[in-house]
């Protein structure tokens, strides 16, 4: 089954102790890219990357850290949480950016 | 970078009416531009998408326009139903960035 998976699917921490999202593929998908969702901002994109070892930054990459290492795995490294960081997050993948994406299930970060 | 508005951010509509909702991009680049919908707790799913050499695409009951020129697109659902309410969000890539969405419409469904 094609499908995007995402972990852990809850998370709580507190400030200042490095956390990471997984995300991993299994479409072969060559972009991926991870967003933050609040209410009434919609979804931000924080970084994406177009294949292996390369990553770029979308609107509100401050804070966060990617790698793309292998094609099906990006994960989003959290250096030093802060409260503001509190959000749902979800990682999507797509054969590029003008098809369709495909979204994880998301993962609620409680930072506090 | 890119910039998509979308408006309304609500939208309340009696079941069976249609509805429409729009946005704007600023980059003239841009020339892919999907519509996801978002049910509550659940993750965004693509309902419909049109490029940049297409004016309409219609699927059933949802269509979305282009305007390059006004760089506009609209959303329009017809016939609503009770399994259409949901929050919906337009966006809009160029060949080489990422993908910059709307903040979204929330679309109610009155009984």
């Amino acid at each position: 089954e094609a499908q995007v998976t995402q972990n852990p699917r809850y998370l709580i921490t507190v400030t200042g102790k490095k956390l990471t999202v997984t995300c991993s593929q299994n479409m072969n998908h060559e972009y991926m890219s991870w967003y933050r969702q609040d209410p009434g901002l919609g979804l931000r994109q924080i970084y994406y990357s177009m294949n292996v070892e390369v990553t770029d930054k979308g609107d509100v990459p401050e804070g966060y850290k990617v790698s793309r290492k292998e094609k099906r795995n990006f994960p989003l490294i959290l250096e030093s949480p802060s409260p503001n960081q509190t959000s749902l997050y979800f990682c999507a993948s797509s054969l590029n950016p003008r098809n369709i994406q495909y979204f994880g299930a998301g993962t609620r970060l409680s930072v506090l | 970078g890119e910039n998509v508005e979308q408006h309304p951010s609500t939208l309340s509509v009696q079941e069976g009416d249609s509805a429409v909702i729009k946005c704007t991009y600023s980059d003239s680049a841009s020339n892919y531009f999907p519509w996801y919908k978002q049910e509550l707790g659940k993750r965004p799913q693509l309902i419909i998408d049109i490029r940049s050499n297409v004016g309409e695409k219609k699927d059933q009951r949802i269509a979305v326009t282009l305007n390059k020129t006004a760089k506009h697109f609209s959303l329009h659902i017809t016939e609503t139903q009770p399994e259409d309410s949901a929050v919906y969000f337009c966006a809009a890539s160029t060949s080489a960035d990422g993908l910059t969405f709307g903040k979204g419409t929330h679309l109610i469904i009155q009984p």
